[in-house]
């Protein structure tokens, strides 16, 4: 089965840096690659996905990128802000199959 | 729409005690998930549902028994309560497209 690996477990920056989430993944057949947000004590919340028939895709200050060859895929934060303080999950999965597999989640922590 | 309703959000059980989650939604999803989340293990699948009737396992589902008699519906059944189920417990839906999870707000449950 599809197992996925999250680096790093914990990211401290600075406020107007950037942040990068790194994945990787092992069924070449995944094709759908969200990235999910969880603030203390809330439920997780998709901030951005990607197929894999893209390479990359952007949505203000986030972005993602997929490298399908080498199976793993990253979630880029420009110029961060304290309210990026989060865990930030990423995953994998087949589309109309339903069974994403989570990383083990990076909690990101931006300090003014 | 409510979106993904889950209850109760707190629950304390003594081993062996026997108890039901329940999660409904209300945006006409087909799929529907459950998961654990433990601290540094990320989210991890239970069971999961494509349609109603039809239900699978996931990565961890000892102990657990689930039913989709409703599109709506997706109950989560613990069968005698151990304490290493003490855990966050969140149910998720999505469209048979499977753009992104919406979550549950969680159930805290504690086993002694």
């Amino acid at each position: 089965g599809e197992n996925v690996e999250q680096h790093p477990s914990t990211l401290s920056v600075q406020e107007g840096d950037s942040a990068v989430i790194k994945c990787t993944y092992s069924d070449s057949a995944s094709n759908y690659f969200p990235w999910y947000k969880q603030e203390l004590g809330k439920r997780p919340q998709l901030i951005i996905d990607i197929r894999s028939n893209v390479g990359e895709k952007k949505d203000q200050r986030i972005a993602v990128t997929l490298n399908k060859t080498a199976k793993h895929f990253s979630l880029h934060i420009t110029e961060t802000q304290p309210e990026d303080s989060a865990v930030y999950f990423c995953a994998a999965g087949i589309l109309g199959f339903q069974k994403l597999v989570f990383g083990t989640g990076t909690r990101l922590l931006v300090s003014p | 729409n409510a979106g993904v309703t889950q209850t109760p959000k707190f629950q304390v059980l003594k081993t062996g005690q026997s108890m039901t989650l329940q999660c409904a939604q209300d945006m006409n999803h087909e799929y529907m998930s459950w998961y654990r989340q433990d601290p540094g293990m990320g989210l991890r699948l239970i069971h999961y549902s494509v349609g109603a009737g039809i239900t699978d396992q996931g990565e961890v589902p000892n102990g657990y028994n689930v039913s989709r008699s409703t599109t709506e519906d997706f109950p989560l059944r613990l069968l005698s309560a151990a304490p290493s189920q003490t855990s966050v417990y969140f149910c998720a839906s999505s469209s048979r497209d499977g753009y992104g999870y919406t979550f549950g707000s969680g159930t805290r449950l504690t086993v002694v």
